[in-house]
C-alpha cells in the first residue's frame, strides 16, 4: 500500500542547532514534494517545492533533499530560531495524477528551545 | 485578495444537521482543493475543481458531502445529516495553472459535532 511517513515523534532542538525532518515513502513515484508549516489552528503554509529530477532546493535558512532512489526527502533549517517551532508537513504529487492533489505526511513537530 | 479565506472559523453542530462551509479562494487561482485534517494527521484530499468542474471525489467523501464551485469562483462544502466523525478540520486551497505550484490554504473550518 502507499505511505508517506513522518517522525511521529516531536524534534526538540536548542536554539542555533540545525533541525533536520525526515519523510519516507513507499510505493509512490511522486513527480514532485513539497514541505509544508503549520501552526495550530492555521492552515498549512507553503514553504519548498522540490522535483524528481532535483537533488537539492534552498530557501534563506532552509534546505530540502530530495532521493528517489532510497524514496525519501530530508528537511533542514539551519540556525533555527523559537519561531521555528511548529509542525512540519510533507506532502507529494503522484506522477499520475493530473489533478496536483497532495498526499500528506502526518506531520512532524518541531519545538527550539531558546 | 490576500489570501484564501473560509467562512465560519468555527462551527458546532448537532449530530443530524446539516452544515455548509465557504471558501474563496485567490482569484487567479482556478484549482480548489478541500482537505480534510483530524488532531495529530495530516491533511486528506476530498475533493478537487478546476474552474467550475469538479474533476475528481476521494473515497472519503461519502453520499452526505457535496461540493460545488458555481462560476469558478467561490466554493461550498456541504455535509448533510453530521455524524460525530465528521468533526474536523476542513481546509480549503487554491493554486494556480497547470505546473507544480504549492498551494495557498485558508485557515480552516473547525467542525465539532456535539
Amino acid at each position: 500500500s502507499q505511505k508517506i511517513e513522518q517522525n511521529s515523534e516531536a524534534l526538540n532542538i536548542q536554539e542555533g542547532k540545525t533541525a533536520t525532518l525526515t519523510c519516507n515513502y513507499t510505493n509512490y513515484s511522486p513527480a514532485y514534494l513539497q514541505w509544508y508549516r503549520q501552526d495550530p489552528g492555521r492552515g498549512p503554509v507553503f514553504l519548498l517545492l522540490i522535483r524528481e529530477n532535483e537533488k537539492e532546493k534552498r530557501k534563506e535558512r532552509l534546505k530540502v533533499t530530495f532521493d528517489t532512489t532510497l524514496k525519501q526527502s530530508l528537511f533542514h533549517i539551519t540556525a533555527s530560531q523559537p519561531a521555528d517551532s511548529a509542525t512540519y508537513l510533507c506532502a507529494l504529487t503522484s506522477g499520475s495524477s493530473n489533478t496536483g492533489k497532495l498526499i500528506f505526511g502526518q506531520g512532524t513537530t518541531l519545538q527550539v528551545k531558546p | 485578495d490576500t489570501g484564501v479565506s473560509q467562512d465560519p472559523r468555527h462551527k458546532i453542530t448537532k449530530r443530524g444537521q446539516n452544515v455548509t462551509f465557504r471558501c474563496d479562494p485567490i482569484s487567479e487561482h482556478n484549482r480548489l482543493y478541500w482537505y480534510r485534517q483530524t488532531l495529530g494527521q495530516g491533511p486528506e484530499f476530498l475533493t478537487y475543481f478546476q474552474n467550475e468542474a469538479q474533476l475528481e471525489k476521494s473515497r472519503l467523501l461519502s453520499d452526505r458531502f457535496s461540493a460545488e464551485r458555481p462560476k469558478g469562483s467561490f466554493s461550498t462544502l456541504e455535509i448533510q445529516r453530521t455524524e460525530q466523525g465528521d468533526s474536523a478540520m476542513y481546509l480549503c486551497a487554491s493554486s494556480f495553472g497547470q505546473g507544480p505550484y504549492g498551494y495557498t490554504f485558508g485557515s480552516g473550518t473547525r467542525l465539532t459535532v456535539v
